[in-house]
């Protein structure tokens, strides 16, 4: 079974200063691991995703994120913050083990607030 | 040319009511999925068809039963609506063949009200 645990339900940073979204994993084999966001009332779209080819994983917006196995982490940066990254994260696993028709497993979502 | 649309995108309705959610997607994919997002933003998959064929069928009371016409469509009835039904329902497609690398893609959402 996976599970993902996302450390903080609110990150709060300054327009112009770096955004650091954590996310630990649980897996019981080579996982799949995407990070998603969703703006107000919106649906979700996908930021980028994990699938062992590189560690260190380049999404759209500026984002990227980093597989650390041994810390079964994938935390979300991005270097400078805009006010339109202001949404809802939410760190996403699927086990290597499942089909591909098997859901995907949400975090419980980080809410990014960008301050002017 | 939107990739996955849902209708409708706000449902209201009273209790007791069944409504019907649908979801077409036009990226050729063979797999779709409905998600439940609860009032706290916690999304959990319900089902999953592959090719019209039932995949995932999650804790789902019975009131809820999708049908998929064909595999560009996914459709969610709910019977007997109750309050607790009240939430975002979210339609997503993916490729199989992709495996368990292949990212879904999402709807915009039906945000069901149950009075």
């Amino acid at each position: 079974a996976q599970s993902v645990t996302q450390l903080d339900s609110h990150v709060s940073v300054s327009e112009g200063t770096p955004v650091l979204l954590r996310c630990n994993y649980s897996s019981s084999y080579s996982p799949s691991l995407f990070w998603y966001v969703q703006h107000p009332n919106k649906g979700l779209q996908l930021l980028l995703k994990y699938t062992s080819a590189a560690t260190l994983v380049k999404g759209i917006n500026g984002f990227e994120a980093e597989f650390k196995k041994s810390e079964t982490s994938f935390h979300l940066t991005k270097p400078s913050a805009h006010m339109s990254d202001a949404a809802e994260y939410f760190c996403v696993v699927r086990d290597g083990l499942g089909g591909g028709a098997d859901g995907l497993t949400f975090g419980k979502g980080t809410h990014l607030i960008i301050q002017p | 040319d939107t990739a996955v649309s849902q209708t409708p995108k706000y449902l209201v309705t009273q209790m007791g009511n069944d409504k019907s959610i649908k979801c077409e997607q036009n990226l050729g994919h063979d797999t779709m999925y409905w998600y439940k997002q609860d009032s706290k933003k916690f999304l959990k998959i319900m089902f999953s068809y592959n090719n019209k064929e039932l995949i995932i069928n999650e804790t789902v009371p019975n009131r809820f039963s999708p049908k998929s016409p064909d595999k560009a469509h996914l459709n969610l009835h709910i019977n007997s609506l109750e309050l607790g039904d009240s939430a975002v329902y979210f339609c997503a497609s993916s490729q199989l063949a992709g495996g368990p690398t292949s990212a879904q893609y999402f709807g915009p959402g039906t945000r069901l009200l149950v009075l």
